[in-house]
């Protein structure tokens, strides 16, 4: 079965400073990787995914995640993260290949953001 | 594209009551899916649709829960004789699905139940 592992349940970070948020999974096939974010009592945002090519996404706000198959990792990153950057970021996991129906999700690692 | 509503934001009952939560995707979405998020967790797939027809049901949907959506637009989750171990929230996602190509979830902001 799939599963998805966030090791670092919470981060602190000052402002300006690089952050990396690691994500490891297990599927057996090409995984469907997504990077979502949630502020305080708000819904998920989607900050970028991957299904195939490039290793290297692109997302909003300034985020990227590189795909390793190798280490089973999608890990997030930001070269300069900004105070309105402290949330609470969950790496998820399509179940099956073109099709996302069903969504397994890490367990969360809070960002915190020192000025 | 007003995106995912749901309603109400917050919900307060008391256990043995029954609550109902309502969702509103995406317009032109196919797809609409319900998870639980607790505390300290990422959330959990309880259900999904595709138009009307609901495929799929996670086994931590009990007997108490039952999901609809009629008209393959909004969708409602229904619980019944809640207990204290609902209290979380209830997100709901939507997506344009087609055979062969990739979709996305877009989240909602979430129902908060809390069951006293």
């Amino acid at each position: 079965a799939q599963s998805v592992t966030q090791p670092d349940i919470h981060i602190t970070v000052s402002e300006g400073a690089s952050l990396e948020l690691r994500c490891n999974y297990s599927y057996g096939a090409t995984p469907y990787l997504f990077w979502y974010v949630q502020s305080p009592g708000q819904g998920l945002q989607l900050l970028l995914k991957y299904f195939s090519g490039d290793t290297l996404v692109q997302g909003i706000k300034g985020f990227e995640a590189e795909f390793k198959r190798s280490q089973s990792s999608f890990n997030l990153r930001k070269p300069s993260v900004h105070w309105s950057d402290a949330a609470e970021y969950f790496c998820a996991v399509g179940r099956s290949f073109y099709n996302t129906d069903k969504l397994i999700f890490g367990t969360g690692t809070r960002l915190q953001v020192f000025p | 594209d007003t995106g995912v509503s749901q309603d109400p934001r917050h919900k307060i009952t008391k256990r043995g009551q029954n609550v109902t939560f309502r969702c509103d995707p995406i317009s032109e979405h196919n797809r609409l899916y319900w998870y639980r998020q607790t505390l300290g967790q990422g959330p959990e797939f309880l259900t999904y649709f595709q138009n009307e027809a609901q495929l799929e049901k996670s086994r931590l949907l009990s007997d108490r829960f039952s999901a609809e959506r009629p008209k393959g637009s909004f969708s409602t989750l229904e619980i019944q004789r809640t207990e204290q171990g609902d209290s979380a929230m209830y997100l709901c996602a939507s997506s344009l699905w087609a055979p062969g190509s990739t979709d996305e979830q877009y989240f909602g902001p979430g129902t908060r139940l809390t069951v006293t």
